[in-house]
């Protein structure tokens, strides 16, 4: 199966650029997500990126895809303290729609 | 748009009893998908339903588990009997099609002591 890995913490100050690296073992997968969990809620979508793409651009987030090395990077600028949260990475598995979790990347933003 | 509901949103039961989770998904989506999230394993598939039949449940931990979708509306997740190695938070999420993406409820925080 998939193998999905991220780091656990990433502390950056407020108004500086925020880039969170997720690597995947599955060279199939389709569609690359990244989602945020803000403490005692749900998941929230945050963007993605379709396997045939290598950036995608919305608002404060860039999605770097890498797919030669299977590293997929969320970058948030002009981080705020409303950015403090968990990101997900979730790679989609090619031929399915099962999504793959990564550990999670703990967000701190400091002022 | 309403999006998944789940209900309850806490549980706090005691080891064997029964406890039931349940999902409505965002209206017009036709799969539907339980997770797991816990500190040790992180966010699980435990199963997913396409058109209300259970397509892929390999992530189910045992027969203690049981889930259904008697129609689009409406899924359960049971768990009897229940064990403190449960306790978890446990997701719903839907999507259009089993190609889409999938929209995440709020979850439900089980514990079971």
């Amino acid at each position: 199966g998939e193998d999905v890995e991220q780091s656990l913490f990433l502390s950056v100050r407020e108004g500086d650029s925020s880039v969170i690296n997720c690597t995947y073992t599955d060279s199939s997968s389709t569609y690359l997500y990244w989602y945020k969990q803000e403490p005692g809620a749900g998941l929230q979508l945050l963007t993605y990126i379709f396997s045939n793409m290598d950036m995608k651009q919305d608002q404060r987030l860039t999605v770097l895809l890498n797919k030669k090395d299977k590293h997929l990077s969320l970058r948030i600028a002009d981080t705020q303290t409303g950015d403090s949260a968990i990101y997900f990475c979730a790679p989609r598995g090619g031929g399915g729609n099962k999504l793959t979790f990564g550990t999670g990347t703990q967000l701190k933003v400091e002022l | 748009d309403a999006g998944v509901i789940q209900s309850p949103r806490h549980e706090v039961t005691e080891m064997g009893q029964e406890v039931t989770l349940r999902c409505k998904p965002i209206s017009g989506h036709n799969s539907l998908f339980w997770y797991r999230q816990t500190m040790m394993r992180g966010l699980e598939l435990l199963i997913y339903f396409n058109n209300n039949v259970p397509i892929d449940d390999s992530g189910m931990p045992e027969d203690r588990f049981s889930a259904k979708m008697p129609n689009a509306s409406f899924s359960t997740l049971k768990i009897q009997p229940s064990e403190p190695r449960d306790s978890a938070v446990y997701f719903c999420a839907s999507s259009r099609d089993n190609q889409e993406t999938q929209y995440f409820g709020p979850g439900t925080r089980l514990l079971v002591l």
